[in-house]
């Protein structure tokens, strides 16, 4: 049983340009939760996205937007990257008002912006 | 408005000791509360929880103490093991599968 996969593991971006992270679910989760990982700091919620629509957002600007796919599969867009975009993003995959409160992460994505 | 602190960035301890690692929030709607552990280039791994109802919860070599008067929570890792050097992070959510709100985390040493 795979658990949550994301690609790629790095990146490396300039100031201005575009990016798009992916994260594929644990099998049978059907909600997929975005976090930011700044050096030194614990994960922050982006956003989460459940039957293909945004469920939940935080404190985050427009340039973050997200989409799920029908298989549960999820992408992250990161638009006008700035140089305080670089993080760890990290996927995380659970169920909505599931039996058990944990959700499952991935191994995260690292970007780099110059 | 860091609704879970994480006091101590880090923590020494000495192989086959206790290790106790704590954690303080302000959110009050927060129904449960779970410890991950986190080794570089790895997502964090989930530990153990606790609901705020309970104030304790054991698994193993961990247990969770949550004290809500205080709002304050610790995990005791007993015995330490090197394998435990991590970061750990404390995390609070509400309704299973809502976005969780993390701590900073803190860096854990298990000493041989």
């Amino acid at each position: 049983d795979a658990g949550v996969t994301q690609s790629p593991t790095h990146l490396i971006k300039t100031r201005g340009q575009q990016v798009t992270l992916r994260c594929s679910p644990k099998s049978g989760h059907d909600t997929v939760s975005w976090y930011q990982q700044a050096l030194g700091q614990g994960p922050q919620f982006i956003f989460q996205y459940y039957e293909e629509e945004e469920r939940q957002r935080g404190n985050f600007p427009d340039r973050f937007s997200g989409h799920q796919f029908p298989n549960y599969s999820s992408e992250l867009n990161v638009n006008a990257l700035l140089l305080g975009d670089s993080a760890l993003y990290l996927c995380a995959s659970s169920l909505v008002r599931g039996h058990y409160p944990e959700q499952f992460f991935g191994p995260g994505t690292r970007l780099t912006v110059l | 408005d860091q609704q879970v602190k994480q006091n101590s960035p880090s923590l020494s301890v000495q192989e086959g000791r206790i290790s106790i690692l704590n954690c303080d929030y302000t959110n009050s709607m927060f129904d449960y509360f779970l410890w991950y552990k986190k080794y570089p280039a790895e997502g964090p791994t989930f530990l153990i929880s606790i609901s705020s109802i309970k104030d304790k919860n054991e698994d193993g070599r961990f247990t969770v103490f949550l004290n809500k008067s205080a709002k304050h929570l610790s995990l005791h890792i007993v015995p330490s093991q090197p394998g435990d050097s991590a970061v750990y992070f404390c995390a609070g959510g509400t309704e299973y599968g809502n976005k969780l709100v993390f701590g900073a985390g803190t860096i854990l040493r298990v000493k041989s």
